[in-house]
């Protein structure tokens, strides 16, 4: 079975540019999370989808970053236009509801992120 | 709030030696669940162990054990016998609400460079 992946590993743009980063969920999960973790600080939640709908919204720092989740699969984030304080480790998670279980949260590798 | 705290931003540990890993944690509520995850040089985080509020027993996991105090709010992590392979960074995590329903987000700390000498 095939893990979360995300796509770039890593990007570099100048700020003021946008860049959209993906994130391809376990098959089946209707969970999506994206975390970001800053400059060695810890990771900080920033939204989660229950496939298609965005249940917590409440982590995204501001209006330059929009997510989406069209069919409920595959997640995009698109940060625009980027600031240097932007610059971090962009984690995509997802998980299933299971009946009995504790349900992690599985992750991707990260994106990582350089504002410029 | 929600918060976790890792004390330690670094641990030296030598080969086939048991180490704990320090995570405190606060919370008003009375259900919640508690992850630990490592994350290798490779950037991937990796779930290890997890510890519900509600369960009388600390959770163990191959190696990985999870010394939970409730009262004291802690759940330290130990890893007895380390590897090599264990030299990562280890985060503390928590989840409010109860494990059937993966519903809330994790709230994490800044986590617990390891490393594991020869």
């Amino acid at each position: 079975e095939a893990g979360v992946t995300q796509f770039p590993s890593h990007s570099v743009i100048e700020k003021g540019q946008t860049v959209t980063l993906r994130c391809d969920p376990i098959s089946g999960h209707d969970n999506l999370y994206w975390y970001r973790r800053v400059m060695g600080k810890e990771i900080k939640f920033l939204l989660h989808f229950v496939k298609e709908s965005k249940q917590d919204e409440s982590g995204m720092p501001n209006n330059r970053f929009l997510a989406e989740r069209t069919g409920g699969t595959y997640s995009t984030l698109k940060v625009q236009p980027a600031e240097l304080e932007d610059s971090g480790v962009y984690f995509c998670a997802s998980s299933q509801d299971r009946t009995g279980r504790y349900n992690e949260q599985f992750f991707g590798p990260g994106t990582r992120l350089t504002v410029l | 709030a929600q918060k976790i705290t890792q004390t330690q931003p670094g641990m030296f540990v030598q080969e086939k030696e048991a180490v704990t890993l320090d995570c405190t944690y606060d919370t008003s509520d009375q259900s919640y669940g508690l992850f630990w995850y490592k994350q290798p040089s490779s950037g991937e985080m990796i779930f290890l162990i997890y510890q519900g509020s509600y369960d009388e027993q600390n959770a163990t996991e191959g190696r990985y054990s999870l010394n939970f105090q409730k009262a004291r709010k802690s759940a330290n992590l130990v890893i007895s016998a380390s590897q090599l392979g264990d030299s990562a960074m280890y985060f503390c995590a928590m989840r409010e609400g109860r494990g059937e329903t993966s519903g809330s987000r994790l709230t994490f700390g800044e986590g617990t460079q390891l490393t594991v000498n020869p």
